[in-house]
């Protein structure tokens, strides 16, 4: 068990529905990052938050977004969904976002399924 | 941040060392080499890391050669259990955010 949390595990939705992703980090962690891992691809960074505030973007899509609130728990918004968005999502979380030897902690992931 | 080249699969088997290799030839001298696994679409989990030296945990082994371009991960006694994606990784100390996963090595541990 990693630490990290993520509900829900598994999500069925339809074209053009709205989604949210939910992570809780390692007590402690300041940051969080998430991921998508579709089945023809690699894990791909999106986000990173660092104690509230976005850090990094990566190959994030528009209709995406993301937030990390005070109790430093974050949610991934998706919306406008595709059956392209069907995929694996993964957040992570580090104690810090600059520091090295920092290893980072994967939760179980969500498995979104669009039909 | 370097890229890396590893084999697509391997086999392994059980209770045998299981020996991963991994190329990075364009590491700079500021990136650490980062081994992750990733258990059947399960979440990734950190196994090791280095910089110059070789490392040793309770899960494996990281050599790195001196020149640094070339490392292989070893897993002392493959079990089962091993059986993975593992992704070995290049990064700059402060770059968490730019782990470039790419496809790893299928390991396969046979009985």
């Amino acid at each position: 068990d990693s630490g990290v949390t993520q509900t829900p595990k598994h999500l069925i939705t339809a074209t053009g529905q709205r989604v949210t992703l939910r992570c809780s980090p390692r007590s402690g962690d300041l940051s969080v990052y998430w991921y998508q891992q579709s089945l023809d691809q690699g894990l791909q960074f999106l986000i990173q938050y660092y104690n509230g505030e976005e850090r990094a973007k990566g190959n994030i899509l528009e209709r995406f977004s993301a937030q990390q609130f005070p109790d430093l728990h974050s949610e991934l918004n998706l919306s406008s969904l595709e059956l392209g968005d069907s995929a694996l999502y993964f957040c992570a979380s580090s104690e810090t976002g600059s520091v090295m030897n920092t290893e980072a902690f994967f939760g179980q992931g969500t498995r979104l399924t669009v039909v | 941040d370097a890229k890396t080249t590893q084999p697509t699969s391997m086999d392994c088997a059980e209770g045998r060392a299981a020996n991963l290799p991994c190329n990075h030839s364009t590491i700079s001298g500021n990136e650490y080499v980062y081994w992750y696994r990733q258990i059947h679409s399960q979440g990734p989990q950190y196994i090791i890391h280095g910089l110059k030296n070789n490392e040793t945990n309770e899960m494996a082994s990281l050599i790195i050669t001196e020149d640094r371009k070339s490392s292989t991960l070893i897993l002392p006694h493959a079990t089962l259990r091993d059986t993975a994606v593992y992704y070995c990784i290049v990064r700059v100390e402060y770059n968490f955010n730019k782990f470039y996963f790419g496809s790893g090595t299928k390991l396969n541990v046979k009985p």
